[in-house]
């Protein structure tokens, strides 16, 4: 089962608010990322977590808090967002490695709005 | 600056025909390539992985890599409406940096 899961599916929010995006997979993988997406571009990477340790930060702004609270689940923390910040934020996972092991796994996603 | 280009397209084939999208990096050390289907609105899901030169088939869809021109392609044989979706090809250059092309559209006339 290559399943991902996000919570919640749309979340609208105004610019005071503090909200968290939940994540969860059980598929064993010891690799989790956070991702942005704007309409009609790719996906960019904001954080990687592997073993529950942060390992990549993108440079994202301090607003967006990654949490890994054990090795099925990842957060994000959401505060004093931006109107600019509403995009589409995935989530993935996968193993740890190379050589046919880093396939990424991504889930179906939360539409944020910040108004 | 590592680099993933691809034709944003869109492609348009009509139904039953073969549909070829292409993609090229720049990073001559990148090991693992992958295709993946995005619907609009939606997550991308993962069409192939390859990781070897040569073809790679599963199902309609054949997944080719030449790491020598530093190119890779998806084939879409039998394409149907339901094919019709933005492809992003994506190269890993470490364990976790997945580096996305900007996406080919693809359209499937009936």
């Amino acid at each position: 089962d290559t399943e991902v899961t996000q919570t919640p599916k749309h979340l609208v929010m105004g610019m005071t608010n503090k909200k968290s995006l939940k994540c969860e997979q059980h598929m064993g993988h010891r690799a989790m990322y956070w991702y942005k997406q704007k309409a009609k571009k790719p996906p960019e990477l904001m954080f990687v977590y592997s073993y529950e340790k942060l390992s990549i930060n993108e440079s994202v702004p301090s607003r967006f808090s990654p949490e890994c609270p054990n090795s099925s689940l990842l957060n994000l923390h959401l505060h004093a967002l931006q109107p600019e910040d509403s995009a589409l934020y995935l989530c993935a996972s996968s193993q740890v490695g190379q050589g046919g092991t880093d396939t990424q796994y991504f889930g179906p996603g939360t539409r944020l709005t910040v108004l | 600056q590592k680099e993933v280009e691809q034709n944003s397209g869109p492609l348009s084939v009509p139904e039953g025909a073969i549909a070829s999208l292409n993609c090229t990096y720049s990073d001559r050390g990148s090991q693992s390539f992958f295709w993946y289907r995005q619907y609009s609105g939606k997550s991308p899901e993962l069409i192939m992985s390859i990781y070897s030169n040569g073809d790679k088939e599963d199902g309609r869809f054949t997944a080719q890599l030449n790491k020598a021109s530093q190119y890779v392609s998806l084939l879409i044989r039998d394409s149907q409406p339901s094919d019709s979706a933005t492809y992003l090809c994506a190269v890993n250059l470490s364990s976790y940096k997945l580096i996305f092309g900007s996406g080919t559209r693809l359209l499937v006339r009936p």
